[in-house]
């Protein structure tokens, strides 16, 4: 089966960096995802990671360590438009699923 | 189409009765998927599509819940005897499942703006 873990809720200033992690169990892995949803909105995607390493996108990066299941969305110059909830999906290659964790709702204040 | 789309945006329905929603996918996607959300909830996957392959039904939580899709395009969930506990957001994905940047066997999913239904 799946386990992906993720925070419930994070709180983080303006202009400051976070960085929500998450940490998966699962078999057959082949990517792993991130998304972010706005409240009342359809999630859109952020980054993708299949090896080891991290991939930057302007001020997000994610990073993944396949031997440790873990993974971290790291978002750097907070705006206050980032406050949303952020989903980590893991993709299972033997059946193309995806799934999701529960997601992190990051609150960005003033 | 320029993205997902689903119908209704919202249903309200009766304990015990039957809905429909749709989803039409980007057109070329191969891959369709349902998710259900509920309120502050991650996504709970449903079923899942592919091409003309047999579906993935894994996902459904009891046999009141159904899926098609008609000519590899177009999907509609059923929900049967609706209850109280199905009420939740409705999302929808489609994927391009083919090798594309920037790794073999990327295929990022689209998502509809789902549908909310509330069940009284």
């Amino acid at each position: 089966g799946q386990n992906i873990d993720q925070p419930t809720e994070m709180t983080a200033t303006e202009g400051a960096i976070v960085q929500i992690n998450c940490t998966y169990q699962t078999s057959g892995f082949n990517g792993l995802f991130w998304y972010q949803q706005h409240a009342g909105e359809a999630p859109t995607f952020l980054s993708y990671n299949v090896l080891d390493g991290l991939e930057e996108k302007g001020r997000f990066s994610s990073f993944l360590s396949r031997s440790k299941g873990y993974s971290y969305l790291l978002l750097k110059e907070l705006q206050m438009k980032d406050s949303a909830s952020y989903l980590c999906a893991v993709r299972d290659f033997r059946f193309n699923k995806f799934y999701f964790g529960s997601g992190t709702k990051l609150n960005v204040k003033p | 189409g320029a993205g997902v789309s689903q119908s209704p945006s919202n249903k309200v329905t009766e304990k015990g009765k039957d809905v429909e929603l749709r989803c039409d996918p980007i057109s070329g996607h191969t891959a369709l998927y349902w998710y259900r959300q509920s309120l502050g909830q991650g996504l709970e996957f449903l079923i899942y599509f592919q091409g003309n392959s047999a579906p993935d039904k894994s996902g459904l939580p009891s046999d009141r819940f159904s899926a098609e899709r008609t000519g590899g395009s177009v999907s509609t969930l059923t929900i049967q005897r609706t209850q109280q506990e199905d009420s939740a957001v409705y999302l929808c994905a489609s994927s391009d499942v083919t090798g594309t940047a920037p790794a073999p066997g990327y295929n990022e999913q689209f998502f509809g703006p789902g549908t909310r239904l509330t069940v009284l």
